[in-house]
């Protein structure tokens, strides 16, 4: 069964601190990893990976893929209160047409 | 920006009746999908459509639970008979093609059942 792993579940960090979430994975034929950023509702897109090795940046937000450990990395330097939302892992598989989700990381930015 | 639009937002409705929450996916996209989030829980799958039938479904997808696209920019999922393990966070998400796009979620309907 294919399954998406996220750590930590939960974080609290201080404004200005920088952290790191993990996300592994165990799917067969995988295609791409997604990250999500979710705070009220709806889940946004943050990073798509599908190559090995390769950072994705955006602003203070950076993630890279690692095929061979079957897991990714997100990043988030100089973390904002505005940081504070559940951030999702997701995997897409070929001859897939869903994404399996993992339960997700809350984070938690204290001024 | 193209969004998904969700309706209702909130609904609540008594055990055993019939629920039907909406969709309207992003125009050109033609991949649809509804995920369920139990509160505090995982984001979970439900269904994929595509060409006006269901692609790929979950097992949380039983007999209660249909979709349909009734008309050219609506989706809808319908319960036939909330039960009280229904309440969650419906999402419906669209993207243009398989795999290449990422998934664009809607807002979300909330559903109590009581």
């Amino acid at each position: 069964e294919d399954k998406v792993v996220q750590s930590p579940l939960s974080l609290v960090v201080h404004e200005g601190d920088t952290v790191t979430l993990n996300c592994s994975y165990e799917v067969t034929n995988f295609r791409s990893l997604l990250w999500y950023k979710q705070e009220k509702k709806a889940p946004t897109f943050l990073f798509m990976l599908t190559s090995s090795g390769i950072e994705k940046k955006s602003g203070r937000l950076s993630s890279i893929l690692d095929k061979k450990e079957l897991s990714s990395i997100l990043n988030i330097t100089a973390t904002q209160t505005g940081d504070s939302a559940i951030y999702l892992c997701a995997v897409e598989v070929y001859n897939n047409n869903d994404m399996r989700f993992g339960a997700g990381t809350r984070l938690t930015v204290k001024p | 920006e193209p969004e998904v639009t969700q309706t209702p937002s909130h609904q609540v409705t008594q055990m055993g009746q019939e629920v039907i929450l909406r969709c309207v996916p992003i125009s050109n996209h033609l991949y649809f999908y509804w995920y369920r989030q139990i509160l505090g829980q995982k984001v979970e799958f439900l269904v994929s459509f595509y060409n006006n039938e269901i692609s790929e479904k979950s097992e949380i997808f039983d007999d209660q639970f249909s979709v349909e696209r009734p008309d050219g920019s609506n989706f809808t999922l319908k319960i036939r008979s909330t039960k009280l393990e229904d309440s969650a966070m419906y999402f419906c998400a669209s993207r243009a093609v398989a795999g290449a796009n990422v998934l664009t979620f809607g807002a979300g309907s909330r559903l109590t059942v009581l």
